[in-house]
Order: C-alpha cells, then structure tokens, then sequence
C-alpha cells in the first residue's frame, strides 16, 4: 500500500511557542490530504483538509488562525499548531488518498504533541 | 449527514476465543474500510470493501460487506493478543473526505 510518513513522532514545547509537524507522501502525490486529532481512546476527530495549492478547508470548531495548514506541494502538507497550549496537547495523525478508484485511506505514523 | 456507527465500543476476550465487530449505517456507501490501530501510532488499513455482499479474508479476519452496501462486519477467529487494538471502519464521504466510526477497542488478553 501507500506510505504516508509524519515527522515529528512526538514533540514536548513550552506554553506560548510554534510546533510544525510535516506529513509527507513517500510514493504517490495527494493532492488532497487530511489532518485529525485524537483524544485518548477515542477515535478520530477530522481537522481541515489540506489542498493542494489553495486554502485549507476546516472543520466547525477548528480555529484556522490556531492551526495553521500549508500544502506546498503534491507530498508535503504541514500543520502549524502556533501559541501551543496545554489544552493543544494531543495526537495529531494526517492522511491521504491514494488516486485509486476505491480511493483508499492511508495514515502517517501519527505526532504526539505535549504542551507544557 | 453519513454517520457510521459500530458495535461493540470495548471488547475484552480471552485467547482463542472468537469475536464480531459491526459497522452500521443507515446511508449507502460505495465502499467501506477497516483499520486497526495500536496505541501511539497512525491507523493501518486491512481491507477495502466495494461490493455489496463481498466477503474478503486476511489470514484469521473475515470483513464482510452487507448487499445494501450499509454496514460492514469484521470477524476474528481465534483471536491472539497481537490482535488487540482499536478497530475503525470508514467511509467516503462528499468530496475526498472519509466519516469514521466511533471504533471498537479490543483487548485480547493471553
């Protein structure tokens, strides 16, 4: 299957700084990728889906000016979470389609983001 | 809306024993898919789903895609406790996006 890789796997910030985390295409190019997050044993919460050469496109709730969301080229999307809170710690996973007619979901390995 | 509900939430059995997962829906998808995902990492795909009634097999998990192309079962033979993990369906919705279920967390205890 498709490989989608996330970087970094975790990451420990201070209050009030800027986290990027990158989530690459290894084998195909999305034009469409998506971010989510994850509460402890929960399942997935979508974000925005990340597009290609235009702007993102958020869920209800989700503050754009919070998380801020590039997709530069056909296998890199990245997800800034700026002025990180601790409220902002949790697992952020991102995806992509593969362009196969069953359009088939692959995942990044996930980052977990802790806010101190 | 495209909800995907599924059943059981949480699940514990002993080694060997077998068990049902459902994924249910009142809305027609074009396919369904299932992912099993370990605590701390990005959910990996087992099996897509496309044709009403299909029923695909990956070693000891048998997925199951009903004829009205509704709802979805994952069966696991004996299971191990490699086996445990939360169990997502999913499907597409508008647009490239796919809907979740809610996920049924197994624990397969040795």
């Amino acid at each position: 299957g498709a490989v989608v890789s996330q970087h970094p796997s975790w990451v420990i910030c201070k209050s009030g700084t800027s986290v990027k985390i990158e989530c690459r295409s290894l084998d195909f190019q999305a034009t469409t990728m998506f971010w989510y997050r994850q509460f402890p044993k929960q399942s997935l919460m979508l974000m925005a889906t990340s597009n290609e050469g235009s702007k993102a496109t958020y869920e209800q709730g989700v503050e754009k000016d919070k998380f801020l969301i590039n997709h530069a080229s056909l296998t890199l999307s990245t997800l800034t979470v700026t002025s990180a809170h601790p409220e902002d710690s949790s697992f952020y996973i991102c995806s992509a389609r593969d362009g196969t007619i069953t359009g088939e979901l692959f995942f990044g390995e996930g980052s977990r983001l802790t806010v101190l | 809306t495209q909800l995907l509900e599924q059943s059981p939430q949480f699940l514990s059995i002993q080694e060997g024993e077998n068990l049902t997962v459902y994924c249910n829906s009142s809305s027609v998808f074009s396919s369904l898919q299932w992912y099993r995902q370990e605590p701390g990492e990005g959910p990996v795909l087992l099996v897509t789903v496309v044709t009403g009634g299909e029923v695909k097999k990956l070693k000891r998990l048998t997925f199951q895609f009903g004829d009205a192309r509704k709802d979805s079962s994952l069966h696991i033979t004996a299971a191990q406790p490699g086996d445990t993990g939360l169990y997502l369906c999913a499907g597409p919705r508008w647009g490239q996006n796919f809907v979740f279920g809610p996920g049924t967390r197994l624990s397969v205890l040795p």
